[in-house]
Protein backbone atom coordinates (compact mmCIF):
# COMPACT_ATOMS: atom_id res chain seq x y z
CA UNK A 1 0.00 0.00 0.00
CA UNK A 2 1.04 3.67 -0.91
CA UNK A 3 1.74 5.42 2.38
CA UNK A 4 0.15 8.87 3.24
CA UNK A 5 1.37 11.31 0.66
CA UNK A 6 1.51 14.91 1.12
CA UNK A 7 1.82 17.83 -1.49
CA UNK A 8 3.58 19.91 -1.81
CA UNK A 9 6.68 19.06 0.21
CA UNK A 10 7.76 22.49 0.52
CA UNK A 11 6.07 26.24 0.14
CA UNK A 12 7.20 29.52 0.78
CA UNK A 13 4.81 32.28 1.37
CA UNK A 14 4.67 36.04 2.28
CA UNK A 15 2.78 37.48 5.25
CA UNK A 16 -0.50 37.99 4.56
CA UNK A 17 -1.11 35.41 2.20
CA UNK A 18 -3.30 32.46 2.43
CA UNK A 19 -2.22 28.75 1.95
CA UNK A 20 -3.95 24.94 1.31
CA UNK A 21 -1.94 22.24 1.57
CA UNK A 22 -3.13 18.73 1.01
CA UNK A 23 -2.70 15.15 2.24
CA UNK A 24 -4.03 11.55 1.10
CA UNK A 25 -3.97 9.23 3.30
CA UNK A 26 -3.28 5.29 3.37
CA UNK A 27 -5.90 3.58 1.32
CA UNK A 28 -8.55 2.46 3.23
CA UNK A 29 -7.95 4.68 6.39
CA UNK A 30 -10.70 7.05 7.29
CA UNK A 31 -9.11 9.49 9.71
CA UNK A 32 -6.25 12.23 9.21
CA UNK A 33 -4.68 14.49 11.64
CA UNK A 34 -2.69 17.21 10.78
CA UNK A 35 -0.27 18.65 13.47
CA UNK A 36 2.32 21.60 13.42
CA UNK A 37 6.21 20.21 14.43
CA UNK A 38 8.50 23.51 15.44
CA UNK A 39 11.57 23.59 16.78
CA UNK A 40 10.66 25.04 20.27
CA UNK A 41 6.71 23.46 20.51
CA UNK A 42 7.73 19.77 18.91
CA UNK A 43 4.45 18.30 17.89
CA UNK A 44 1.21 20.15 18.56
CA UNK A 45 -2.33 18.59 17.37
CA UNK A 46 -4.23 20.75 15.30
CA UNK A 47 -7.46 18.52 14.20
CA UNK A 48 -8.64 15.02 13.29
CA UNK A 49 -11.56 14.66 10.28
CA UNK A 50 -13.23 11.31 10.11
CA UNK A 51 -16.52 10.79 7.28
CA UNK A 52 -15.52 14.53 6.25
CA UNK A 53 -16.68 15.46 10.05
CA UNK A 54 -14.13 17.05 12.27
CA UNK A 55 -13.88 15.33 15.73
CA UNK A 56 -11.00 17.11 17.15
CA UNK A 57 -9.54 20.29 17.22
CA UNK A 58 -5.96 21.87 19.06
CA UNK A 59 -5.50 24.85 20.66
CA UNK A 60 -5.08 27.04 17.18
CA UNK A 61 -6.64 30.27 16.66
CA UNK A 62 -9.39 30.13 13.57
CA UNK A 63 -6.99 30.78 10.78
CA UNK A 64 -6.08 27.58 11.16
CA UNK A 65 -8.85 25.05 9.08
CA UNK A 66 -9.43 22.20 7.41
CA UNK A 67 -11.66 20.06 5.74
CA UNK A 68 -12.43 16.41 4.64
CA UNK A 69 -13.28 14.89 1.38
CA UNK A 70 -15.79 12.13 0.31
CA UNK A 71 -12.25 9.81 -0.46
CA UNK A 72 -10.79 11.10 2.98
CA UNK A 73 -7.82 13.10 0.94
CA UNK A 74 -7.84 16.43 3.44
CA UNK A 75 -6.79 19.61 3.54
CA UNK A 76 -5.66 22.28 5.57
CA UNK A 77 -5.46 25.82 5.77
CA UNK A 78 -4.16 28.81 6.68
CA UNK A 79 -5.18 32.07 6.25
CA UNK A 80 -3.66 35.49 6.91
CA UNK A 81 -0.30 33.93 7.27
CA UNK A 82 1.75 34.95 10.08
CA UNK A 83 5.64 34.86 10.68
CA UNK A 84 5.47 32.63 13.18
CA UNK A 85 2.93 30.18 10.99
CA UNK A 86 7.24 28.72 9.50
CA UNK A 87 6.53 25.13 10.57
CA UNK A 88 6.68 21.49 8.75
CA UNK A 89 2.78 20.47 8.94
CA UNK A 90 2.15 17.00 9.51
CA UNK A 91 -0.51 14.39 8.30
CA UNK A 92 -1.05 11.17 10.01
CA UNK A 93 -3.67 8.70 9.09
CA UNK A 94 -5.47 6.01 10.78
CA UNK A 95 -7.85 3.91 10.26
CA UNK A 96 -11.29 4.80 12.54
CA UNK A 97 -9.01 7.40 14.35
CA UNK A 98 -10.49 5.89 17.45
CA UNK A 99 -8.24 6.29 20.77
CA UNK A 100 -5.19 3.60 19.99
CA UNK A 101 -4.62 3.35 17.03
CA UNK A 102 -1.61 3.18 15.23
CA UNK A 103 -0.79 6.68 13.19
CA UNK A 104 0.99 6.45 10.13
CA UNK A 105 2.47 9.58 8.74
CA UNK A 106 3.48 11.71 6.09
CA UNK A 107 6.81 13.21 4.96
CA UNK A 108 5.29 16.75 5.63
CA UNK A 109 5.03 19.96 4.36
CA UNK A 110 7.58 22.46 5.13
CA UNK A 111 6.28 26.28 4.84
CA UNK A 112 8.32 29.02 5.51
CA UNK A 113 6.57 32.23 5.38
CA UNK A 114 8.79 35.25 4.86
CA UNK B 1 -6.44 19.03 29.69
CA UNK B 2 -3.81 16.04 28.41
CA UNK B 3 -0.39 16.99 28.74
CA UNK B 4 3.06 14.53 27.65
CA UNK B 5 6.68 15.36 29.51
CA UNK B 6 9.79 14.11 28.12
CA UNK B 7 11.77 16.10 30.63
CA UNK B 8 15.60 15.46 28.41
CA UNK B 9 16.63 16.91 25.08
CA UNK B 10 19.34 14.74 24.21
CA UNK B 11 20.45 11.82 25.81
CA UNK B 12 23.89 10.29 25.00
CA UNK B 13 24.71 7.18 26.18
CA UNK B 14 27.69 4.89 25.12
CA UNK B 15 27.25 1.78 22.58
CA UNK B 16 26.29 -1.86 24.55
CA UNK B 17 24.82 0.77 28.07
CA UNK B 18 21.20 0.66 29.08
CA UNK B 19 18.87 3.44 27.78
CA UNK B 20 15.97 5.00 29.58
CA UNK B 21 14.14 7.58 28.40
CA UNK B 22 11.46 9.43 30.52
CA UNK B 23 7.84 10.21 29.59
CA UNK B 24 5.39 11.42 32.08
CA UNK B 25 1.85 12.36 31.68
CA UNK B 26 -1.22 14.21 32.83
CA UNK B 27 -4.46 12.65 31.76
CA UNK B 28 -8.12 12.38 33.76
CA UNK B 29 -9.09 9.12 32.16
CA UNK B 30 -7.66 6.28 31.00
CA UNK B 31 -4.71 6.44 28.68
CA UNK B 32 -3.60 5.36 25.46
CA UNK B 33 0.19 5.50 25.45
CA UNK B 34 2.76 5.33 22.40
CA UNK B 35 5.99 6.01 21.70
CA UNK B 36 6.75 7.25 18.58
CA UNK B 37 10.03 7.24 16.44
CA UNK B 38 11.66 9.06 13.73
CA UNK B 39 15.24 8.60 12.23
CA UNK B 40 17.03 10.45 10.14
CA UNK B 41 15.94 11.60 6.98
CA UNK B 42 12.83 8.95 7.51
CA UNK B 43 8.74 9.81 8.57
CA UNK B 44 7.88 9.44 12.31
CA UNK B 45 6.79 6.37 12.64
CA UNK B 46 5.32 4.10 15.58
CA UNK B 47 7.60 1.96 18.21
CA UNK B 48 5.34 0.78 20.26
CA UNK B 49 2.13 1.45 22.35
CA UNK B 50 1.48 0.46 26.03
CA UNK B 51 -1.51 -1.89 25.00
CA UNK B 52 0.06 -4.24 22.81
CA UNK B 53 2.60 -5.06 25.56
CA UNK B 54 5.14 -6.12 23.48
CA UNK B 55 9.30 -5.53 22.53
CA UNK B 56 10.16 -3.62 19.81
CA UNK B 57 13.65 -3.90 18.44
CA UNK B 58 14.33 -4.63 22.15
CA UNK B 59 12.67 -1.92 23.66
CA UNK B 60 10.17 -2.06 26.28
CA UNK B 61 7.79 0.81 27.88
CA UNK B 62 5.56 0.11 31.22
CA UNK B 63 2.73 2.41 31.74
CA UNK B 64 2.80 3.39 35.32
CA UNK B 65 -0.19 4.86 36.40
CA UNK B 66 0.55 5.40 40.00
CA UNK B 67 3.62 7.54 38.77
CA UNK B 68 2.16 8.81 35.58
CA UNK B 69 4.99 7.36 33.31
CA UNK B 70 5.45 5.18 30.25
CA UNK B 71 9.24 5.32 30.03
CA UNK B 72 10.98 3.30 27.44
CA UNK B 73 13.56 1.06 27.97
CA UNK B 74 16.60 -0.70 26.78
CA UNK B 75 19.29 -3.09 28.18
CA UNK B 76 21.99 -2.58 25.69
CA UNK B 77 22.14 0.45 22.90
CA UNK B 78 23.17 0.04 19.46
CA UNK B 79 24.01 2.44 17.02
CA UNK B 80 21.23 2.19 15.02
CA UNK B 81 19.47 3.31 17.72
CA UNK B 82 20.20 6.93 17.07
CA UNK B 83 17.22 8.73 16.50
CA UNK B 84 14.42 11.67 18.49
CA UNK B 85 12.00 9.66 20.38
CA UNK B 86 8.65 11.36 20.86
CA UNK B 87 6.44 10.01 23.72
CA UNK B 88 2.12 10.36 22.97
CA UNK B 89 -1.04 10.31 24.91
CA UNK B 90 -4.29 9.75 22.59
CA UNK B 91 -7.07 11.74 24.59
CA UNK B 92 -9.95 13.49 23.19
CA UNK B 93 -13.83 13.71 23.41
CA UNK B 94 -16.13 10.73 22.50
CA UNK B 95 -13.38 8.32 22.47
CA UNK B 96 -11.95 9.98 19.12
CA UNK B 97 -8.16 10.66 18.72
CA UNK B 98 -6.21 13.74 20.05
CA UNK B 99 -3.17 13.08 20.10
CA UNK B 100 -0.45 14.84 22.29
CA UNK B 101 2.96 14.22 21.87
CA UNK B 102 5.90 15.09 23.87
CA UNK B 103 8.47 17.54 23.14
CA UNK B 104 10.93 14.62 22.06
CA UNK B 105 14.11 13.25 23.42
CA UNK B 106 17.48 13.11 20.60
CA UNK B 107 18.87 9.54 21.79
CA UNK B 108 22.63 9.85 20.57
CA UNK B 109 24.41 6.54 20.69
CA UNK B 110 28.04 6.97 21.20
CA UNK B 111 30.14 3.87 19.12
Amino acid sequence: KAGVTQTPRYLIKTRGQQVTLSCSPISGHRSVSWYQQTPGQGLQFLFEYFSETQRNKGNFPGRFSGRQFSNSRSEMNVSTLELGDSALYLCASSQTGYRGNIQYFGAGTRLSVL
Amino acid sequence: AQRVTQPEKLLSVFKGAPVELKCNYSYSGSPELFWYVQYSRQRLQLLLRHISRESIKGFTADLNKGETSFHLKKPFAQEEDSAMYYCALSGGSGGYQKVTFGTGTKLQVIP
